[in-house]
């Protein structure tokens, strides 16, 4: 159990796209969803907690217009990543809490690649 | 700045033999630690999340310790196989629930 899938898994676009990113829960409910991004080498960074029925919480530094966060439903969570540019080429993962608590484990999609031309 | 660092960064062990690496955090505000395996081309999976200092937990050959008020955590892998071939990550959470992630240790199991 507690199956997240997130897609695309790779998308290359040209720079200004807008491109969207769905992480879903396959099998749960998941009022709170996790949005990740990792640059080469580094560790994953949290780029915003995305609660259900209500707007993401976005972290210091994260352009809340740039990277649009929607989650609508208890088992899906979309990013979108607006007029996309070359720096904004990166691996996103998304993640899921099963029930409530922070203290949760959390189920990860398998990511999607970001490359912009 | 909060900041939990993984030691080493990197590490090769010849199949059959154990190892451990470490996950040091703030010794302050602690509200829980977890840690994940990443295998390649997989998603991160969760093993252990540690509340309670000296808490020890296991799952099969792998197993944690926990130290709240030195800020570490050790985690045990008995008698490598190739399949512990992976990253391993420790995520610190704090009392005001701000989530902070090491790097993570690569362990390459040799066969």
């Amino acid at each position: 159990g507690a199956v997240v899938s997130q897609h695309p898994s790779w998308v290359i676009c040209k720079s200004g796209t807008s491109v969207k990113i769905e992480c879903r829960s396959l099998d749960f409910q998941a009022t709170t969803m996790f949005w990740y991004r990792q640059f080469p080498k580094q560790s994953l960074m949290l780029m915003a907690t995305s609660n259900e029925g209500s707007k993401a919480t976005y972290e210091q530094g994260v352009e809340k217009d740039k990277f649009l966060i929607n989650h609508a439903s208890l088992t899906l969570s979309t990013l979108t990543v607006t007029s996309a540019h070359p720096e904004d080429s990166s691996f996103y993962i998304c993640s899921a809490i099963r029930g409530r608590g922070h203290r949760q484990p959390q189920h990860f999609g398998d990511g999607t690649r970001l490359s912009i031309l | 700045i909060l900041n939990v660092e993984q030691s080493p960064q990197s590490l090769h062990v010849q199949e059959g033999d154990s190892t451990n690496f470490t996950c040091s955090f703030p010794s302050s505000n602690f509200y829980a630690l977890h840690w994940y395996r990443w295998e390649t081309a997989k998603s991160p999976e969760a093993l252990f999340v540690m509340t309670l200092n000296g808490d020890e937990k296991k799952k099969g050959r792998i197993s944690a310790t926990l130290n709240t008020k030195e800020g570490y955590s050790y985690l045990y892998i008995k008698g490598s196989q190739p399949e512990d071939s992976a990253t391993y990550l420790c995520a610190f959470l704090d009392s005001n629930y701000q989530l902070i992630w090491g790097a993570g240790t690569k362990l390459i199991i040799k066969p």
